[in-house]
């Protein structure tokens, strides 16, 4: 199975910070790399597809990038209502699989 | 709203079975792949399984901690999908969520997310 590793597990940050979150896979998924945000209680929101290409309705806040085994996640100037978990998944090969989460906290 | 809504959650004893049901609102499950994910409480997300469109042969894979218990099927005359569940371990203790990909892709990132449905596996 592919293992992806996300970095931070947490971390805390300021209105208007600029966070990036990382994710390495355990072998190469070219660009076949999803990135959501999951608030408590909720269904997880797709962000970004295909690593880098931005989800419909999506704030352009949220930007991926990356290819082959790391990847990255951007939010260019952190808001109140990012405050959430944060996943990548992989869909290169079967099975899919997801990263452990990061845990962003807006102070 | 396009939707995918869950239902059949329950608490059931460790070996017992359980069926969830995911339906289509103002979504066509008919014309889309649909998979099963689950995230056990204060855990992060495990995908479970996946079906394919009649066209491509409704093909079925699974989880290996899944394999061999579970049953992924569908009723396209219902728009619906199903998550049999077997031979139920305290493990599969989760909020299991129906997922569609990306429009037209059966093995894609995940667009669509139903609202949940709690699994509790115990004595």
């Amino acid at each position: 199975d592919i293992q992806l590793t996300q970095s931070p597990s947490t971390l805390s940050a300021s209105i208007g910070d600029r966070v990036t979150i990382t994710c390495r896979a355990s072998r190469s998924i070219n660009s076949w790399l999803a990135w959501y945000q999951q608030k408590p209680g909720k269904a997880p929101n797709l962000l970004i597809y295909q690593a880098s290409t931005s989800q419909s309705g999506v704030t352009s806040r949220f930007s991926g990038g990356g290819s082959g085994t790391d990847f990255s996640l951007t939010i260019s100037s952190l808001q109140p209502e990012d405050s959430a978990t944060y996943y990548c998944h992989q869909y290169s090969i079967y099975p899919f699989t997801f990263g452990q989460g990061t845990k962003v906290e807006v102070k | 709203e396009v939707q995918l809504v869950e239902s059949g959650g329950g608490l059931v004893r460790p070996g017992g079975s359980l069926t969830l049901s995911c339906a289509g609102s103002q979504f066509s499950v008919r014309d889309s792949a649909i998979h099963w994910v689950r995230q056990a409480p204060g855990k992060g997300l495990e995908w479970v399984a996946r079906i394919r469109v009649k066209a491509t042969d409704y093909a079925t894979v699974y989880a290996t901690s899944v394999k061999g218990r579970f049953t992924i099927s569908r009723d396209d005359s219902r728009n619906m999908a199903f998550l049999k569940m077997d031979n139920l371990k305290t493990e599969d203790t989760a909020v299991y969520f129906c997922v569609s990909p990306r429009r037209g892709h059966s093995d894609d990132a995940f667009e669509t997310w139903g609202q949940g449905t709690r699994v509790t596996v115990s004595s």
